[in-house]
């Protein structure tokens, strides 16, 4: 199967800090990457879909400024939590579809603002 | 709009017992139906998906999903439960085609008991 990797799994920052997630389609382009937030013990939040050569597409009551979205190459994806604070402290999770119609979720980051 | 509903928030279930995993969902198309597991602290893993065809559709892990039209239905079952299913249980509802965009219920907590 398809295979996403995220990096890191785990940081820890600052508040007032930014703070950049990478996500990697390992074995497979991917023109469009999705980003997710899950917050303790609920669903996964859409946040935002990064597309290869535009624009990412922020979903409603996502701050694009906040959470920048860069999608480099065919199989990279960056979110960039920016002035970070507490309440950005979640499980970041990213996904790319791969055969048609399928998500594959990469491990997510565990992100805590002090 | 899309959206799915898992009634059950929390489900626990003795070793070797039977399991079924509730799934609704609100769309308004032929849906593309999946069921994701995690496990704490993970990222999400595809257990199994309809597209079309066969409304009995087999997954990983010894699971199987049934597709209900009448009932906008996607259960999710195992026969008989190992301690290692405990994890959180995700249905998902996409568009499908170009449009990879999931909705996703708020997931089923499944708890094994020896």
């Amino acid at each position: 199967g398809a295979v996403v990797s995220q990096h890191p799994s785990r940081v820890i920052c600052k508040s007032g800090t930014s703070v950049k997630i990478e996500c990697r389609s390992l074995d497979f382009q991917a023109t469009t990457m999705f980003w997710y937030r899950q917050f303790p013990k609920k669903s996964l939040m859409l946040m935002a879909t990064s597309n290869e050569g535009s624009k990412a597409t922020y979903e409603q009551g996502v701050e694009k400024d906040k959470f920048l979205i860069n999608h480099a190459s065919l199989t990279l994806s960056t979110l960039t939590v920016t002035s970070a604070h507490p309440e950005d402290s979640s499980f970041y999770i990213c996904s790319a579809p791969a055969g048609g119609d399928t998500q594959y979720f990469g491990p997510g980051t565990r992100l805590t603002v002090l | 709009a899309q959206s799915v509903t898992q009634p059950d928030i929390h489900i626990t279930v003795s070793e070797g017992a039977s399991l079924e995993l509730r799934c609704n969902y609100s769309y308004g198309a032929t849906p593309y139906l999946f069921w994701y597991v995690q496990s704490p602290g993970q990222g999400l893993q595809l257990l199994l998906k309809y597209f079309s065809g066969d409304t009995l559709v087999q997954g990983i892990k010894g699971f199987e999903a049934e597709f209900k039209r009448s009932q906008s239905s996607f259960n999710l079952r195992k026969p008989s439960v190992h301690w290692s299913d405990a994890a959180e249980y995700f249905c998902a509802v996409g568009a499908g085609g170009v449009d990879y965009k999931l909705s996703f219920g708020a997931g089923t907590t499944v708890t094994v008991r020896a």
